[in-house]
């Protein structure tokens, strides 16, 4: 069946530090990718999302493209703040299997 | 605000009790999604709902049951509680659940603890 895996957490950076959080994924057909957060007390938001090869998302200085030939999505950003600091989850979906199906979620602390 | 809302936010029950969770989705939302959120397993998919039918369905126990109601809000019944069922559940919400581009529209969640 269809899987994400994402790099295990907590990661902690230090304010204006580069974020890299991999993401891999496992899946029949293709495909959409997403990356959505969760801030502290809250539910999960749509961070941003790539539908098919090559594609990049982005938003809020975050970016992630999507990688057919190694099944990666991968979240970047060039310069956190302290204000990044939350959950961060890989999820997919396939056209046809109604299910989102996410990874375990990658704790990031931004420290001041 | 994303416009689902859950309720209650907090449910402390003890062990063999049966709760029920509420979720109203956004407006004109028509599918719902069931997930259980726990510190060792991550977000696992439950179960999802289009306009009142059953659509998909993820690592549900036996002992949980869905449903969704004509005027779109779900309810998710747990019984028989263990203590492993302790998590955050979060619904969801989608304009029609079924399209690959379509974005997911979380609430904040139902924290249960069972002691």
């Amino acid at each position: 069946g269809n899987s994400v895996t994402q790099m295990e957490g907590p990661v902690t950076l230090s304010e204006e530090a580069f974020l890299t959080i991999n993401c891999t994924y496992t899946a029949t057909g293709y495909p959409s990718l997403f990356w959505y957060v969760q801030y502290p007390g809250e539910g999960l938001q749509l961070l941003l999302k790539a539908t098919k090869a090559d594609d990049k998302g982005s938003n809020k200085g975050f970016e992630a493209t999507y990688r057919k030939e190694t099944t990666s999505f991968h979240l970047e950003k060039g310069s956190v703040q302290v204000s990044d600091s939350a959950v961060y989850f890989c999820a997919l979906i396939t056209s046809g299997t109604y299910k989102y199906i996410f990874g375990t979620g990658t704790r990031l602390k931004v420290l001041a | 605000d994303s416009g689902v809302t859950q309720t209650p936010k907090h449910l402390i029950t003890a062990t063999g009790q049966r709760v029920t969770l509420r979720c109203s989705p956004r407006s004109g939302d028509l599918s719902v999604y069931w997930y259980q959120q726990s510190l060792d397993q991550g977000l696992q998919f439950l179960i999802q709902y289009y306009n009142g039918e059953e659509r998909a369905k993820g690592n549900i126990l036996e002992r949980f049951s869905a449903q969704q109601f004509p005027d779109l809000h779900s309810e998710l019944n747990l019984s028989s509680l263990e203590l492993g069922d302790s998590a955050l559940y979060f619904c969801a919400s989608s304009a029609e659940g079924q399209e690959v581009n379509e974005k997911l529209f979380f609430g904040s969640g139902t924290q249960l603890s069972v002691l």
